[in-house]
């Protein structure tokens, strides 16, 4: 496994600002990604992080509404844009580590839950 | 289109007696299955998983889930529930054949265990 941390835990932000959100894992890994939680509902893929490229975003994501950076193979950004109260969700970092023959195994991180007033 | 069920939005089991948490899913190809947790105010845990093999996957805090082709099911089960197993369950597929690593989660079944 690895060990994944975020920064912030939480936030509380008005409307119309941005927030950035970092994780940082302890091991070089290929791919890394960003989930959304809406509350009380399951993860929703944003994006998949890659290593000194654009990101790859799914239906219904826009890199204006989430940038991300991934400027090596521990570490990446995602950024809030432009809040609204729709936006208060719990964002998670994960990480997919192989181990031999393949594992495809993603590891969470601890989440960052925001709050859009 | 790959999809994820889990039926029960809560499953409520008293302390000591056997719990199963449904998941049935949905992808073209093999699948390859996942279990995770969350407790609260807490990321998700990685439980088990299923790639090939043994039908019966056995993984963390003694949970195991049992893959059946046939019925396209991952159903979550623990011989003899405990209170703390009380969280927010997830299951998840992955289409084998994926170069992306998306994850396709379910919507999560609340697990009551009660003393």
């Amino acid at each position: 496994s690895a060990v994944i941390s975020q920064k912030p835990s939480r936030d509380i932000c008005q409307r119309g600002t941005s927030l950035t959100i970092q994780c940082q894992v302890d091991s070089q890994v290929t791919m890394m990604f960003w989930y959304r939680q809406q509350p009380g509902q399951s993860l929703t893929l944003i994006a998949t992080a890659n290593q000194g490229s654009e990101a790859t975003y799914e239906s219904g994501f826009v890199i204006d509404k989430f940038p991300i950076s991934r400027p090596n193979l521990t570490f990446s950004t995602l950024t809030v844009s432009n809040m609204s109260p729709e936006d208060s969700s719990i964002y998670l970092c994960s990480v997919e580590i192989y181990a031999g023959q393949s594992t495809d195994t993603q590891y969470f991180g601890p989440g960052t839950r925001l709050t859009v007033l | 289109a790959q999809s994820v069920a889990q039926p029960e939005d809560q499953v409520n089991v008293a302390e000591g007696n056997p719990l199963t948490v449904k998941c049935t899913y949905s992808v073209s190809g093999n699948p390859y299955l996942f279990w995770y947790v969350q407790y609260p105010n807490r990321g998700l845990q990685f439980l088990l998983k299923y790639i090939t093999g043994d039908n019966l996957v056995k993984g963390s805090y003694g949970f195991e889930a049992e893959f059946n082709k046939s019925q396209t099911s991952f159903h979550l089960k623990k011989p003899s529930a405990l209170v703390s197993d009380s969280a927010l369950y997830f299951c998840a597929v992955k289409q084998q054949a994926s170069n992306t690593g998306k994850l396709i989660f379910g919507q999560g079944t609340t697990l009551q265990v009660k003393p």
